[in-house]
């Protein structure tokens, strides 16, 4: 079973300043894979960045970062430049093989102009 | 390519209705799940399928059913809607199924509302 924890239900950050949205995950699986999707208020999700469990390094897609702590099972997602349309809510979500997808409770980021 | 699509995108029913809901894959993606995002319980999975099989299934009441056709087309259909059946349906796409990388494309979502 696989369980992602999100802890911070709403964040708030200043356009063009960078942030970092908190994610851990719980797993008995030896390989998996760590998401972060983007959900605006129109309801469709956007996949943003994905992390293999054997992968060294951070995983990085434009202004999105991944900071992947294995010892600590985080995987925090870091927007750089923030930008108005970021606003919307973000999934972190594992999976692993042959498993469905598990998401966490999501966080709301609002960037303020 | 064309992505996921949904239909319906809204629907509105009564209690003791029954209801069904259409998801086509992107091309070529034979592997389709289903999920159930509502306010107070956040994204939950209510089953998998691939190449017209059931593989996975979440903790939802016999109500919830669905199925794959042989063009990867899914359809799920809930049976004697409850008021706390309203929730954004959403449905994913992908391949190969079963591996750990493989990025699920979403539709959507058809947003049920049960009066």
């Amino acid at each position: 079973a696989q369980k992602i924890t999100q802890t911070q239900p709403g964040m708030f950050v200043q356009e063009k300043e960078a942030v970092t949205l908190d994610c851990t995950y719980d797993t008995s699986d030896q390989s998996y894979g760590l998401f972060w999707y983007k959900q605006p208020s129109s309801g469709e999700m956007i996949f943003l960045i994905y992390q293999g469990s054997y992968d060294e390094q951070n995983a990085t897609e434009g202004r999105y970062s991944l900071n992947f702590q294995k010892a600590r099972k985080s995987a925090n997602l870091v927007i750089s430049a923030s930008q108005l349309g970021d606003s919307a809510m973000y999934f972190c979500a594992s999976r692993g093989g042959y498993q469905k997808v598990t998401f966490g409770t999501g966080t709301k980021l609002q960037v303020i102009p | 390519k064309a992505g996921v699509t949904q239909t319906p995108r809204y629907l509105i029913k009564t209690r003791g209705q029954q209801v069904t809901l259409s998801c086509s894959p992107i091309s070529g993606h034979r592997s389709v799940s289903w999920y159930q995002q509502t306010p107070g319980q956040g994204l939950q999975f209510l089953f998998e399928y691939f190449s017209e099989t059931q593989r996975n299934k979440g903790n939802f009441p016999g109500r919830f059913s669905g199925r794959q056709f042989s063009n990867s087309r899914s359809e799920m259909n809930v049976s004697t809607l409850e008021l706390g059946d309203s929730a954004l349906y959403l449905c994913a796409s992908s391949w190969p199924p079963g591996e750990v990388d493989n990025e699920q494309f979403f539709g959507p979502g058809t947003r049920l509302t049960v009066l």
